[in-house]
């Protein structure tokens, strides 16, 4: 079945420096790729979304990429900063989500 | 908050007892989603709705029961046949299917003992 997977489950990054979180999924009609941020026992919140007919998108500091060849995208997110600490979930959709299993990104002081 | 509302923030139950949980959404939006949520882990769909009186089985629906009868409300039924119940709980709606932006709850932490 359809199956998205990312990498890496955690990342540990110096405050500033750049994070990036790689996302692959295998179903090749899947056209809707959300990133979700979810601070600790808090709801998951969209932080950006790009969809099958754009290769890049930024937001601030925050931008995805797509590769629909190699059917991987990911989040950058720059300059990075205390509050940026959470677990973000990618996601692909061919009219129904399918969800990684997270990263827990931490920055550090 | 941000449109839904989850009732209560915390729930207590003892096992062997069925306890429905509280998902109001005034975004006028067609589809709701269940997800369950294990410390550490990510979210796994329960149920789904796209539009009322009907809804569909996700990827761990057993033991859990649902209902759609106005397109605002969409109650989560967890039932005894539950095995491991205890859990975060998000609601989330979103416009249309898995292809615009999911909205969530603040959620519902359910223990069972």
């Amino acid at each position: 079945g359809e199956n998205v997977e990312q990498h890496p489950s955690t990342l540990s990054v110096q405050e500033g420096d750049s994070a990036v979180i790689k996302c692959t999924y295998s179903d090749s009609a899947s056209n809707y790729f959300p990133w979700y941020k979810q601070e600790l026992g808090k709801r998951p919140q969209l932080i950006i979304d790009i969809r099958s007919n754009v290769g890049e998108k930024k937001d601030q500091r925050i931008a995805v990429t797509l590769n629909k060849t190699a059917k991987h995208f990911s989040l950058h997110i720059t300059e990075t900063q205390p509050e940026d600490s959470a677990v973000y979930f990618c996601a692909g959709s061919n009219y129904q989500l399918i969800w990684g299993a997270g990263t827990k990104l931490i920055i550090k002081p | 908050d941000g449109g839904i509302t989850q009732s209560p923030k915390y729930l207590f139950r003892k096992e062997g007892q069925n306890v429905t949980l509280s998902c109001e959404q005034n975004l006028n939006h067609d589809a709701m989603y269940w997800y369950r949520q294990d410390p550490g882990q990510g979210l796994r769909l329960i149920y789904y709705s796209q539009i009322v009186n009907d809804f569909q089985k996700g990827d761990i629906a057993e033991g859990y029961s649902v209902s759609r009868e106005k397109k605002e409300s969409f109650p989560l039924t967890v039932t005894s046949a539950q095995k491991n119940p205890t859990a975060f709980y998000l609601c989330a709606s979103s416009t249309t299917g898995g292809e615009s932006p999911l909205h969530f709850g603040n959620g519902t932490r359910l223990t069972v003992t």
